[in-house]
């Protein structure tokens, strides 16, 4: 299958500073990328869909000033949680798309956030 | 909306034992379902997909059936192993979403 890297793994910041995660499709053309949240021992929590050149679609309940979704190109988006605070630790991953039909996503690795 | 769960939660069994996991979700027009496998801080591994239009798929040890207009998905493994440790999530794509289980946590004891 295709490869999708997520990057940094693991982060540690202090509260109130912001952090950037990166979202990259290796080996083909992501036109959708999903960015998702999971809660230990919970299931994964859609926070937003990002089309390649237009905003992020974030899902209800979802701070969009709080987690700034980039995708300006076709194998990169970035996650930016911005003022982090200790609530905000979590783990994070990322999925990739190659065209807007059915196709099967790809997934990262996940980076795991901890703000202290 | 869309509800996605799975039974049971936690499951340990020794090793060389043939397993179900099970998979359940409220809305039967999905276009397909797909189990991952993802162990302790990793990402997700694709196990199976089933498109809407299948039954089952089946790789190596796994075989995954779906019957759509009940809304259930099983996943069985064949000649359970200590490194099929992990939790096992399905996940149905609906509209343009993959809705996701809270998952199966699998112990295989050696």
């Amino acid at each position: 299958g295709a490869v999708v890297s997520q990057h940094p793994s693991r982060v540690i910041c202090k509260s109130g500073t912001s952090v950037k995660i990166e979202c990259r499709s290796l080996d083909f053309q992501a036109t959708t990328m999903f960015w998702y949240r999971q809660f230990p021992k919970k299931s994964l929590m859609l926070m937003a869909t990002s089309n390649e050149g237009s905003k992020a679609t974030y899902e209800q309940g979802v701070e969009k000033d709080k987690f700034l979704i980039n995708h300006a190109s076709l194998t990169l988006s970035t996650l930016t949680v911005t003022s982090a605070h200790p609530e905000d630790s979590s783990f994070y991953i990322c999925s990739a798309r190659e065209s807007r039909g059915n196709t099967e996503a790809f997934f990262g690795q996940g980076t795991r956030l901890t703000v202290v | 909306k869309q509800e996605v769960t799975q039974i049971p939660a936690a499951l340990s069994v020794p090793e060389g034992e043939n397993l179900v996991l099970n998979c359940s979700f409220t809305d039967s027009a999905i276009y397909n379902l797909q189990w991952f496998r993802q162990d302790p801080g990793k990402g997700l591994t694709s196990l199976l997909l089933i498109q809407s239009s299948q039954r089952e798929q089946t790789s190596g040890r796994l075989n995954a059936s779906l019957d759509k207009s009940s809304g259930r998905s099983t996943l069985y493994i064949a000649a359970s192993q200590p490194g099929d440790s992990a939790t096992y999530l399905c996940a149905v794509k609906s509209g343009n979403k993959l809705v996701f289980g809270a998952g199966t946590i699998l112990r295989v004891k050696s």
